[in-house]
């Protein structure tokens, strides 16, 4: 099984609809967070979260939310979907003190789709 | 506020051309310089964290390195293989903070 799992790999969904992107993770990590992708501007954070009750916005974080359920489990949602939140979304978590030079570990991603 | 440029934008080699990318950035106290590799349609995977001006780090074909202004990311007799886009990332500074900033990546063409 992967390290860090996100659900559902593809979604269309209408405009309006809420929709929920589930993270889950078997690294023990304390460090979760929620990346977007588009093209041509790379990846940017949306929220981080770097314990249970320790949530972060991050530089583009209107229109979406989270909810940290457990350390392995780290949830983005977004509450009235928009086209423009077409996007492929990504989900890392990062250990913390010296481990923390490894870097990140991504999921595989989830593409969505506003139409 | 942290910005990483990333150059080329795209790189297009024949097999065994070796060549270099570039990411430099603007940081207040650089703590730490990652570099990823991400296929088509699959997660960014770690490559490499430098550190200090100086430090290099290498890995097969790749070999990273780091100035006080920009990184570089050599490839040595490229392989159709090594096509993929290179993510160079800045840890942000300032507290315990352990974001990273990305550049928009360096997209790899390797052809055979």
């Amino acid at each position: 099984d992967a390290d860090v799992t996100q659900t559902p790999r593809n979604r269309i969904t209408k405009t309006g609809k809420r929709i929920m992107l589930e993270c889950s993770q078997t690294k023990g990590h304390d460090r979760m967070y929620w990346y977007r992708q588009d093209p041509g501007l790379g990846l940017r954070l949306i929220y981080y979260s770097f314990d249970v009750k320790d949530i972060n916005k991050g530089e583009i974080s209107d229109g979406y939310s989270v909810s940290r359920q457990a350390q392995a489990k780290f949830s983005l949602s977004l509450e009235s979907a928009i086209p423009n939140q077409t996007a492929l979304y990504f989900c890392a978590t990062a250990p913390g003190g010296e481990l923390s030079a490894y870097g990140y570990t991504f999921g595989s991603g989830t593409r969505l789709t506003v139409v | 506020e942290d910005q990483v440029t990333q150059s080329p934008e795209a790189l297009r080699l024949q097999e065994g051309e070796s060549s270099s990318l570039n990411c430099s950035y603007t940081v207040s106290g650089l703590r730490g310089l990652f570099w990823y590799r991400q296929d088509p349609g699959k997660g960014p995977e770690f490559l490499f964290t430098l550190y200090s001006a100086g430090e290099e780090k290498e890995k097969e074909r790749l070999k990273a390195t780091l100035t006080k202004k920009e990184s570089f990311l050599h490839i040595t007799a490229p392989k159709p293989e090594d096509s993929a886009t290179y993510l160079c990332a800045v840890r942000q500074s300032g507290g315990s903070n352990y974001k990273l900033t990305f550049g928009k990546g360096t997209l790899l063409t390797v052809n055979p």
